[in-house]
């Protein structure tokens, strides 16, 4: 395992689909990160889970869109009835460690595009 | 809404220049890291910060930690084409990305 891995990198859907990524990290990370990141911006937090446990949920995650990671491996970000405001970069990130500090280390994103 | 300004938001430089890239907030944190990132990739890290004050060299790139804790800089010395990217700061385990400098490097 060499890294942090995501599937798909690319995704084209239609207006008010629903669409689910996926996210393997680093094997022996206990944390898992979701951010989205809009063209000219940084990348913008959305949730962490700290082994199985979703921690935090940012205000930018609307009810559309649900994270889940079931046995505290790979986790899979869900966007329900999609709007062409939702295409963006989903990056996934992951680290190790209890500190108020980690380095975490990035997946090659999914570009989601919504016709 | 990003705690962290980055600036300038783009650099052009010539093969062999200096250049320095700024990031600054009104807020303390207790670490803070520098990434770089491609086009179509995720961003790769390349330095955390943790002591104010700090400084840490990685090859031709410098890295500064303010004082307060509040700010950083990134030095880059004789740029190479392989130097150009976004690079992105960022604070705190939550990760609050700046919104990134544009480095390009001409050969």
């Amino acid at each position: 395992d060499t890294g942090v891995s995501q599937n798909p990198r690319h995704k084209i859907t239609k207006r008010g689909q629903n669409v689910t990524f996926r996210c393997d990290p680093i094997s022996e990370h206990n944390r898992l990160y979701w951010y989205r990141q809009t063209l000219g911006q940084g990348p913008e937090f959305l949730t962490y889970f700290q082994n199985e446990a979703q921690l935090e949920k940012s205000r930018l995650l609307s009810d559309r869109f649900s994270a889940e990671r079931p046995k505290g491996s790979f986790s899979t970000l869900e966007i329900q009835r999609t709007e062409q405001g939702d295409s963006a970069m989903y990056l996934c990130a992951s680290s190790q460690g209890q500190a108020s500090y980690n380095e975490q280390f990035f997946g090659p994103g999914t570009r989601l595009t919504v016709l | 809404t990003q705690l962290l300004e980055q600036s300038p938001q783009f650099l052009s430089i010539q093969e062999g220049e200096n250049l320095t890239v700024y990031c600054n907030s009104s807020s303390v944190f207790s670490s803070l890291q520098w990434y770089r990132q491609e086009p179509g990739e995720g961003p790769v890290l390349l330095v955390t910060v943790v002591t104010g004050g700090e400084v840490k060299k990685l090859k031709r790139l410098t890295f500064q930690f303010g004082d307060a804790r509040k700010d950083s800089s990134l030095h880059i010395t004789a740029a190479q084409p392989g130097d150009t990217g976004l690079y992105l700061c960022a604070g705190d385990y939550k990760l609050s990305f700046g919104a990134g400098t544009t480095v390009t490097v001409r050969a």
